[in-house]
C-alpha cells in the first residue's frame, strides 16, 4: 500500500474549465509538498502546506489534517497547465518523504 | 541566483562503470536533497543532507550507490559499478526550509 495515494491519475480537460487534483495520505505529516513537473522534466515546487489553504494565482490548495487529504485547484484552466502534478508529504517520524504516482493533467485547447 | 545546478544533463554509460552525477545547490541553502525519477517508480527520495551531514539514507537502493557533501555548495551522487536499472532520471533539490527547488535533473543511461 502507497503512503500517498492520488487521483485521478490521468486528467483531460477543456480550456476555462476548474480542475481539481486529490491526494490522500496514511502517515502523520510534518508537511505537504504539490510538485508540478513540465513535460520537458523540470520539476516545480508549487506549495508546500502544514494546515489550512494557500493561494497562487490560479491554483489553490487545501489541507485537511484530520482527513489526512489534500486537494489541488486549478481555476481557468490553461494549456500551459499541462503537465504531471506530484503529491509529496514529509512524515512527522523519521523525517522521511513519501510520494504520489502523479496525475497526469492534460488541458485542450 | 542560478538555481541548482546539475553536471552533466546527459550521461550515457555501459554497465559496470563507475558513473559521477554533480549538484550544486542554491547558495545559503542548508538542505540538499537526490531524488531518482523512473516511469516505474515514480519520483523516490534517495538521500537527503543537512548541513552537509546526511540525515536519511533509506532510500539508496544498495552499496552500489553513495553520496557525499564535502561542503555546502557542492554534492555528488555515485553508482560503482553501474546496471541498465540504475536508469533513470536523477534530480537534485535543495532549500532553507520547506520549499524545495529543484534542478533540471542527470539523464542516466546505462547500456
Amino acid at each position: 500500500k502507497n503512503e500517498v495515494e492520488q487521483s485521478p491519475q490521468n486528467l483531460t480537460a477543456q480550456e476555462g474549465e476548474f480542475i481539481t487534483i486529490n491526494c490522500s495520505y496514511s502517515v502523520g505529516i510534518s508537511a505537504l509538498h504539490w510538485l508540478q513537473q513540465h513535460p520537458g522534466g523540470g520539476i516545480v515546487s508549487l506549495f508546500m502546506l502544514s494546515s489550512g489553504k494557500k493561494k497562487h494565482g490560479r491554483l489553490i490548495a487545501t489541507i485537511n489534517i484530520q482527513e489526512k487529504h489534500s486537494s489541488l485547484h486549478i481555476t481557468a484552466s490553461h494549456p500551459r497547465d499541462s503537465a504531471v502534478y506530484i503529491c509529496a508529504v514529509r512524515s512527522n517520524t523519521g523525517n522521511q518523504f513519501y510520494f504520489g504516482t502523479g496525475t497526469s493533467l492534460t488541458v485542450i485547447p | 541566483d542560478a538555481g541548482v545546478i546539475q553536471s552533466p544533463r546527459h550521461e550515457v554509460t555501459e554497465m559496470g562503470q563507475e558513473v559521477t552525477l554533480r549538484c550544486k545547490p542554491i547558495s545559503g541553502h542548508d538542505y540538499l536533497f537526490w531524488y531518482r525519477q523512473t516511469m516505474m517508480r515514480g519520483l523516490e527520495l534517495l538521500i537527503y543532507f543537512n548541513n552537509n551531514v546526511p540525515i536519511d539514507d533509506s532510500g539508496m537502493p544498495e552499496d552500489r550507490f553513495s553520496a557525499k557533501m564535502p561542503n555546502a555548495s557542492f554534492s555528488t551522487l555515485k553508482i560503482q559499478p553501474s546496471e541498465p536499472r540504475d536508469s533513470a532520471v536523477y534530480f537534485c533539490a535543495s532549500s532553507s526550509g520547506y520549499t524545495q527547488y529543484f534542478g533540471p535533473g542527470t539523464r542516466l543511461t546505462v547500456l
